[in-house]
């Protein structure tokens, strides 16, 4: 069975500080997609990085960066100059094939929440 | 943008009550998705439909059902409400084929139901 682990249930980080966002998964299947998703008090779950298996380079968008240790299953996402706005739930996510009919679906960890302090 | 929507923001119901949730998407995907999020249990998946009238039991589709008569909407139904209901409801859709950066699923703001 695939499975997704985030260790740190909050984190708090001074703002303009980064913080890393743990995330280990694991898996048997030799292809498989990375996801971090941000869920602020909205409750809107919003895209942030994707990583494929395959990618030679680690995932980059804006001031997030996901780094991506493959032989340690990791994939955590890092938030560079933290801003009051990135106080959120942080959800990492994979890929997992559903059945033999080509369709898959997104597995969840518990997600982090971070607190951005000023 | 993709827009989803989901109906309710918040729903209290008593116990034995039956309970739609809707959801729409305004960008012709072909793929919905029910989601339940707990706290310390993240999002675990209740139900999948490929396409119209089609549906797949997701992790947890236990104490749920769904449709999807049309392409745009997906409703989850709760035939019979529990207290262990309670909980918050996420729907999602995406593009048919596989998960990529170009092919996420886009969620709604959630359905928060408590159940008394």
């Amino acid at each position: 069975a695939q499975k997704i682990t985030q260790t740190q249930p909050g984190m708090f980080v001074q703002e303009k500080e980064a913080v890393t966002l743990d995330c280990t998964y694991d898996t048997s299947d030799p292809s498989y997609g990375l996801f971090w998703y941000k869920q602020p008090s909205s409750g809107e779950m919003i895209f942030l990085i994707y990583q494929g298996s395959y990618d030679q380079q680690n995932a980059t968008e804006g001031r997030y960066s996901l780094n991506f240790q493959k032989a340690r299953k990791s994939a955590n996402l890092v938030i560079s100059a933290s801003q009051l706005g990135d106080s959120a739930m942080y959800f990492c996510a994979m890929r997992e094939a559903l059945g033999g009919g080509g369709y898959n679906k997104l597995i969840f960890g518990a997600g982090t929440r971070l607190a951005v302090h000023p | 943008d993709v827009k989803v929507t989901q109906s309710s923001r918040y729903l209290v119901k008593r116990t034995g009550e039956k309970v739609f949730l809707e959801c729409v998407q305004d960008m012709d995907h072909e793929n919905m998705f029910w989601y339940r999020q707990d706290p310390g249990l993240g999002l675990r998946l209740i139900y999948f439909s490929y396409d119209v009238k089609m549906k797949e039991k997701g992790d947890i589709p236990e104490g749920y059902s769904v449709s999807r008569e049309k392409k745009e909407r997906f409703s989850l139904i709760l035939e019979s409400a529990s207290t262990n209901q309670t909980s918050m409801y996420l729907c999602a859709s995406r593009m048919t084929g596989g998960f990529s950066g170009a092919n996420v699923l886009t969620f709604g703001a959630g359905s928060r139901l408590t159940v008394l």
